[in-house]
Order: structure tokens, then sequence, then C-alpha cells
């Protein structure tokens, strides 16, 4: 299973806000930083948020980070059937010494 | 603009090898360090380690220590990664990324198309 938790899957109505939680331990989110990637069906992964609140250029301001403590957030404002995805959470943990990853949430704009 | 692509689908035995090289361009190749993820169907993604372009310095991830090795070959601009002992629970698309943040920390700014490594007998 994945060192980080986040919701297998969540779900809103078009133009309605969400958010995904990722949860971890002092070794990753606690003292590193967080990046946000949105996987569509069959393509790669894309950065959305870094440094735990930095959006990525061209990253609509719909989108956006957040940290506290041991967990960081993703948060969509103003669904669009576009952003149907799964979406990962990533850090580095100091004591594993390698990058880590959430176990992505599927979500479904309904 | 940056782009990092990726060497075609592979089909092996299990106990083979697999070598998949990632081509970046759009950059100064010695600048970043690219790192590889794998994703097996339908799962998520697997941080397998990092290569720095800069010097050739590796991190890779404890579980595939002793069956991975990255290298980069400046001449060509290119990257590989080597993976060893193939068993059926590698099959898996495999991404190159550029590492978007220095030193021990983990950040992808672009991505690979990803190539599809398939262990079957």
């Amino acid at each position: 299973q994945s060192v980080l938790t986040q919701p297998p899957s969540v779900s809103a109505a078009p133009g309605q806000k969400v958010t995904i939680s990722c949860s971890g331990s002092n070794s990753n989110i606690g003292n590193n930083y967080v990046s946000w990637y949105q996987q569509l069906p069959g393509t790669a992964p894309r950065l959305l948020i870094y440094e735990n609140n930095k959006r990525r250029s061209g990253i609509p301001d719909r989108f956006s980070g957040s940290k506290s403590g041991t967990s960081a957030t993703l948060g969509i404002t103003g669904l669009q059937t576009g952003d149907e995805a799964d979406y990962y959470c990533g850090t580095w943990d100091t004591t594993l010494s390698g990058g880590v990853f959430g176990g992505g949430t599927k979500l479904t704009v309904l | 603009q940056v782009q990092l692509v990726q060497s075609g689908p592979e089909v092996k035995e299990p106990g083979a090898s697999v070598r998949v090289s990632c081509k970046p361009s759009g950059y100064t190749f010695t600048s970043y360090g690219i790192s590889w993820v794998r994703q097996a169907p339908g799962q998520g993604l697997e941080w397998m380690g990092w290569i720095s372009a800069y010097d050739g310095t590796t991190n890779y991830a404890q579980e595939f220590r002793d069956r991975v090795t990255m290298t980069t070959e400046t001449s060509t601009t290119t990257v590989y990664m080597e993976l060893r002992s193939l068993r059926s629970d590698d099959t898996a698309v495999y991404f190159c990324a550029r590492k978007g943040c220095g030193g021990d920390c983990y950040s992808a700014d672009f991505w690979g198309q990803g190539t599809l490594v398939t262990v079957s007998s």
C-alpha cells in the first residue's frame, strides 16, 4: 500500500467544489514539499501544484493546494467534466530517502 | 518547448532485462535530474529512483536497488533505465520525468509519454 493516504474516489456536480486530502507523516509531508498531479485516462501525469501551493504555469486558478502539518489538500472549484481524472499527491520521504505517492483519487464530475 | 520522448513498448520473458530510453529536449540537459516512475495496470504511481544528468549521481528506491540501473549519455542527451530479473509483476508503464527541484526532494514538471513493458512467457 501507499505511504501517503488519499481517498479512493470523490465526486461532485459541475460547477461545484471538491477537495482531495493526502495524509502522511513527519517523515514525508511534515517536512517536505508536496506536489499534485492530474492523470487523464491513458495519458502521463501532469504537474498541477508544486511546493505545497504553487500553481504550475498554465494551470487555472480553479486548482489550489495547501498543507498543514502532516496533511495536504488539493482543491478544485468550478468543476468541469474535463476535470475527471485521477489525482495523485507526491512528496519526498526523508526516512525512506525516496519519493512517495498517494494511492490516487478518482474524481468523477456527475 | 520541453519534451521527453521515450522508447517504444517492450515484451520480455521472465528473468530477462529491459532498457528504456528517455530523450529530453527543449532545455539544457545537464541542468535537471530525471526521475523514473512506473504504473502497473489499474494501479497508482510508484517512484523508482532518479539520476542527476549533471554528474550521474543516482538514488534508487529500496525495492529496486538490486535490480535497476539508471544512466545518462551526455553526448546524445539520453537517459536510460535498465531493470533486470524481470517478473510478471514488473508489467507496467514506465515514465521518465524531469525532476523539478534540487537535492532530496520530489517534484516532476515534465513527463515522457510512457513505455509499456510487458513481462510474459
